[in-house]
């Protein structure tokens, strides 16, 4: 069966510029969270849904940055004025139920790369 | 705040050599701890994982065991393979719904033949 999606793979920007990107999580899964990678780091919680709303966005560092998954199902993370400090591996993950003791399946990731 | 510290990289060994990666965490309560590796080119994956103290848990051959005492889960191999290198990483999540994981930096494993 299909696994976690992100697109792009590789996204390059400039300073300032808009971007999204996107997440197509597991049919039937109902939590979906997405962590940001910097270099040499593990994964760092940005943001949790369950179903189409966003339950914990205590994790995102700014306004800039903003989450939706309006039918449940994919979600788009969306970041304006993009700076070069947000260059990083955007990850997704879902999970078929939302306890914490239970596996979380990742995507491979977006590599965002703002100049 | 609750955290995951494991030991740093890279750590390089032969085949059939025997493997431990440290991880030692901090958290308020009763967390699961996880095992996650990346292998090169490829997603994170779950390796293992243990739900509560004095669990073990396995999974290709390798095995961590939850220390409440210690507050450790660390990671263990007998005889590992040149296919084995990937960067592991530990974390660590709450059993409340959408509780996020928390990841210690991660530890880079190469195996030579």
């Amino acid at each position: 069966g299909a696994g976690v999606s992100q697109t792009p793979s590789n996204k390059v920007t400039e300073k300032g510029k808009y971007v999204e990107l996107r997440c197509d999580p597991i049919s039937g899964h109902t939590a979906l969270y997405w962590y940001r990678q910097s270099l040499g780091q593990g994964p760092e919680f940005l943001i949790y849904f369950q179903g189409t709303g966003a339950a914990d966005d205590s994790g995102l560092p700014n306004d800039r940055f903003f989450a939706v998954r309006p039918e449940g199902s994919v979600s788009t993370l969306k970041i304006q004025r993009t700076e070069r400090g947000d260059s990083a591996v955007y990850l997704c993950a879902s999970s078929l139920v939302p306890s914490g003791s239970n596996e979380q399946f990742f995507g491979p990731g977006t590599r965002l790369t703002v100049l | 705040g609750d955290s995951v510290t494991q030991m740093e990289g890279p750590v390089t060994l032969s085949e059939e050599a025997f493997l431990t990666i440290n991880c030692t965490y901090t958290a308020t309560g009763y967390p699961s701890l996880f095992w996650y590796v990346q292998y090169p080119g490829e997603g994170l994956q779950l390796l293992l994982k243990a739900t509560k103290a004095d669990d073990k848990g396995s999974n290709k051959g390798f095995e961590a065991t939850y220390r409440k005492e210690t507050t450790s889960f660390h990671l263990e191999k007998g005889s590992v393979q040149v296919s084995d290198s990937a960067v592991y990483f530990c974390a660590l999540s709450f059993n409340q719904a959408g509780t996020a994981l928390i990841f210690g930096k991660g530890t880079t494993l190469s195996v030579s033949s």
